[in-house]
This record gives structure tokens, C-alpha cells and sequence, in this order.
């Protein structure tokens, strides 16, 4: 059974912590993404990652990082949290599908979330 | 840029008919649709590659116009487990990444 973990389900920090949210997948997926979600505003993609130490910035980057050192792993770092972070944050992984233009999605298989709570 | 869904929510009975909207600015390569239940994971629907390709599973089926840039995800004969939160996710170009809609939020009641 296919399978994304995502370390925590909930999480309290208080503003000015550094936060590490980990994921990990065991199907060996080259791309790798974390999105965030709040209410009326759908799924928001942070970073993403199409292959071992790779990552690419999202729409929404600002004050975040990621860490792709082995290809399972995929962390999201907030290097001082702040109220706003308050969120759901999804990690995905999918297959890189080769084409003419380079690698496309294939099917995306999402982590539990993590409810992070910043106070 | 994010896709329009439309419509943002809708109440049905059970047995009724839905159709999820999803529209594009942007030249599409694939749309993905996903159904997120309350407190769970986004679960994958169906993906669709080509222009003018439909695909379907049991009740739930969807369309790709790749002309107008648009697709649109029909539920047929809805059950109480149709539930829940669809959201359509676009695909411009390689390496580029999906970039999802802000959902729709399907509720089938008895």
C-alpha cells in the first residue's frame, strides 16, 4: 500500500521557533511538494522537488525553506514561525512522467497533514 | 496562476446530478481532479492528457476541452459518499508543477 507520512498531525509553536515538518514516501516518486491549505484559499504549493537535492520555489515561498537530501525525504522548514504560518500543510509525492517538454505529474498521493498552530 | 473552479459549493439530494467547472488562463497539457473528505487526505480522481478526452469511473466522470482551456467533472445519480471538497489541478508544461483551484465543496444529503 502506497504510503506518504508526514511526521506530525498537530503541532503548537510559539512565534520565533524554527519548525521542521518532515515527509516521507516509500513508493521511490522522484517529485516531491508541500502545499499549504486554509479555508476558501485551496491547495498552495510552497516548494516542490523533482529530484534529490533539488527544489524549486511555489507561489508561496516566503518564509519557508526545504531540504531534499535523500529521495524520500522532503522537509519543510518555517525558520521563525509566525501567526500566520498558522495552517494545514499537505505534503505529496507523484512519478516524474518523461516527455518532449520534460517531466510531467502523474498522480498524487498526499500525506495526513499536518495542523501546525502558531502562537 | 490558480484555475477557476465554479461552482464554490453545492447542496444536492441523494441521486441528483452535479457538474464541477474548471477554467483555465493558461494553455492546459492535463487536469487532474481530486476529492479531499473532511479531515483526510486529497484522493485522486482522474487525470486527462489530451484535448477532448473524457474519462470516467463508476458515476463520476470528466471532460477535457483543451480549446477553451477548460474541464469539467460530472457525478452522476450522487451518493452520500460524493461528500466532500473537489478540487481540479492544472498542468501547463514539463517541469512545472500542478497548481491547483480553490475547490468545490459538494454536499449530497438524504
Amino acid at each position: 500500500d502506497v504510503k506518504v507520512t508526514q511526521s506530525s498531525r498537530y503541532l503548537v509553536k510559539r512565534t520565533g521557533e524554527k519548525v521542521f515538518l518532515e515527509c516521507v514516501q516509500d513508493m521511490d516518486h522522484e517529485n516531491m511538494f508541500w502545499y499549504r491549505q486554509d479555508p476558501g484559499l485551496g491547495l498552495r504549493l510552497i516548494y516542490f522537488s523533482y529530484d534529490v537535492k533539488m527544489k524549486e520555489k511555489g507561489d508561496i515561498p516566503e518564509g519557508y525553506s526545504v531540504s531534499r537530501e535523500k529521495k524520500e525525504r522532503f522537509s519543510l522548514i518555517l525558520e521563525s514561525a509566525s501567526t500566520n504560518q498558522t495552517s494545514m500543510y499537505l505534503c505529496a509525492s507523484s512519478l516524474c512522467r518523461k516527455g518532449g517538454q520534460g517531466c510531467f505529474d502523474t498522480e498524487a498521493f498526499f500525506g495526513q497533514g499536518t495542523r501546525l498552530t502558531v502562537v | 496562476q490558480q484555475p477557476v473552479q465554479s461552482p464554490q459549493a453545492v447542496i444536492l439530494r441523494e441521486g441528483e446530478d452535479a457538474v464541477i467547472n474548471c477554467s483555465s488562463s493558461k494553455a492546459l497539457y492535463s487536469v487532474h481532479w481530486y476529492r479531499q473528505k473532511h479531515g483526510e487526505a486529497p484522493i485522486f480522481l482522474m487525470i486527462l492528457l489530451k484535448g477532448g478526452e473524457q474519462k470516467g469511473h463508476d458515476k463520476i466522470s470528466a471532460s477535457f476541452n483543451e480549446k477553451k482551456q477548460q474541464s469539467s467533472l460530472y457525478l452522476t445519480a450522487s451518493q452520500l459518499s460524493y461528500s466532500g471538497t473537489y478540487f481540479c489541478g492544472t498542468g501547463n508544461s514539463g517541469n512545472t508543477p500542478l497548481v491547483f483551484g480553490k475547490g468545490t465543496r459538494l454536499s449530497v444529503i438524504a
